[in-house]
Order: structure tokens, then C-alpha cells, then sequence
């Protein structure tokens, strides 16, 4: 059971390159979300999903886009990065809002 | 909006101390509260999930208590070892049911042997 899959581990992009972080998971959870998480702020909201097919905005979701076309993917999209986005992102999982959410090891990202 | 706040932000304790680390919130009207624990390069491991309609959750050494009418929440750990060594976060959901959490920005635990 590998529970939330995040890939890459650790990437490095230039100012204006796009990439797609990816998320999986193998629990059947209807609830997906994204965090970046930075040193003095926390962990904050990117954007999350309650289903296939439904996407919603979370606090900080400028630059970033998403998808869910399964119920076991849900990727980030950066469209053109920019170094305010150097940070760590997690993406987590849950069946409810009920039930504890479920975290992946992180996507360590530097832009430069 | 919903803020959530941990003090302070990091403990430095000797082993075998009974600790209690605290979690506030500002909106009491929440649906559940979790405490997570993240270990150095790692993601966030659910520790325990307090529903509204309880006061209290207990896993091993571990006990986390909710009073939503003074918005707080308190993790008790029993009898601390050098391996409870992390940095510990509360979470609350933004409003009610919601399904976007609000995180504090932790406490950061070292348990010395």
C-alpha cells in the first residue's frame, strides 16, 4: 500500500519554465489537496478537489493549475515559474473531511 | 478567517518529561481538529483527528483534548523520548465542514537523551 506518491523528489527549474508536479494515490480517497510549504508561513492551500472533475481555489492558488480527470491523480501545474515559488509541496489525501488526511514525502522545488 | 496559532514555536525538553503543547484557533465553530507530526525532510503524519462531538482522543503515549468554546486544543505526550523528536501542527478546517484546512506553523520538539 504506498499510500501518497509524490514525483518528483527534488527539482530545480529556470525563471519561465513550466512543470507538472505529480500526486497519486491508491486509497480510493475522493478528497485531494496541495500545500506549499514555506519557512515563517506555514503550510498553505493551493488548490483541492472533492472529486473527478471538480477543482476549487484554495489561499494562495496564483500560478499554479490543476486537474482531476481520476480519482487517483491529481497533478500541479506551474505555468511559468518564478522564484517566489521556490518552496516544499505536499500533496495529501482523505476520504471525507471527516477522516485524517494523508500526506505525501514532498516535492522539494528551487527556481532560480 | 480562520487563524490558528502554536506556542511556542520550539521546545527543547530532557527524556522522560510529560510535555503539552498547545494549539489555538479563532473561529470555534469547526467540524474536527487535527494534530500532525513531520520529521526533518518528510510530510505530514496524522497523529489524531478530534471530531467536534468529543473532548478527547487518546494512541499510545498520546492524548489530544478539544475545547472548542475557548478554542483550544492541547496534545499531551507521556513520558517524552528522543525519538518524539519533530515539529508538531495543529489543523482545523477554514470554516465548519470545510474541506481547506488551516495550519499553524508548528512546534519544533527536541527531546534530548
Amino acid at each position: 500500500n504506498a499510500g501518497v506518491t509524490q514525483t518528483p523528489k527534488f527539482q530545480v527549474l529556470k525563471t519561465g519554465q513550466s512543470m507538472t508536479l505529480q500526486c497519486a494515490q491508491d486509497m480510493n480517497h475522493e478528497y485531494m489537496s496541495w500545500y506549499r510549504q514555506d519557512p515563517g508561513m506555514g503550510l498553505r492551500l493551493i488548490h483541492y478537489s472533492v472529486g473527478a472533475g471538480i477543482t476549487d481555489q484554495g489561499e494562495v492558488p496564483n500560478g499554479y493549475n490543476v486537474s482531476r480527470s481520476t480519482t487517483e491523480d491529481f497533478p500541479l501545474r506551474l505555468l511559468s515559474a518564478a522564484p517566489s515559488q521556490t518552496s516544499v509541496y505536499f500533496c495529501a489525501s482523505s476520504d471525507s473531511v471527516y477522516q485524517p488526511q494523508h500526506f505525501g514525502d514532498g516535492t522539494r522545488l528551487s527556481i532560480l | 478567517k480562520q487563524e490558528v496559532t502554536q506556542i511556542p514555536a520550539a521546545l527543547s525538553v530532557p527524556e522522560g518529561e510529560n510535555l503539552v503543547l498547545n494549539c489555538s484557533f479563532t473561529d470555534s465553530a469547526i467540524y474536527n481538529l487535527q494534530w500532525f507530526r513531520q520529521d526533518p525532510g518528510k510530510g505530514l503524519t496524522s497523529l489524531l483527528l478530534i471530531q467536534s462531538s468529543q473532548r478527547e482522543q487518546t494512541s499510545g503515549r498520546l492524548n489530544a483534548s478539544l475545547d472548542k468554546s475557548s478554542g483550544r486544543s492541547t496534545l499531551y505526550i507521556a513520558a517524552s523520548q528522543p525519538g518524539d523528536s519533530a515539529t508538531y501542527l495543529c489543523a482545523v478546517p477554514a470554516q465548519g465542514g470545510s474541506e481547506k484546512l488551516v495550519f499553524g506553523k508548528g512546534m519544533k520538539l527536541t527531546v534530548n537523551p
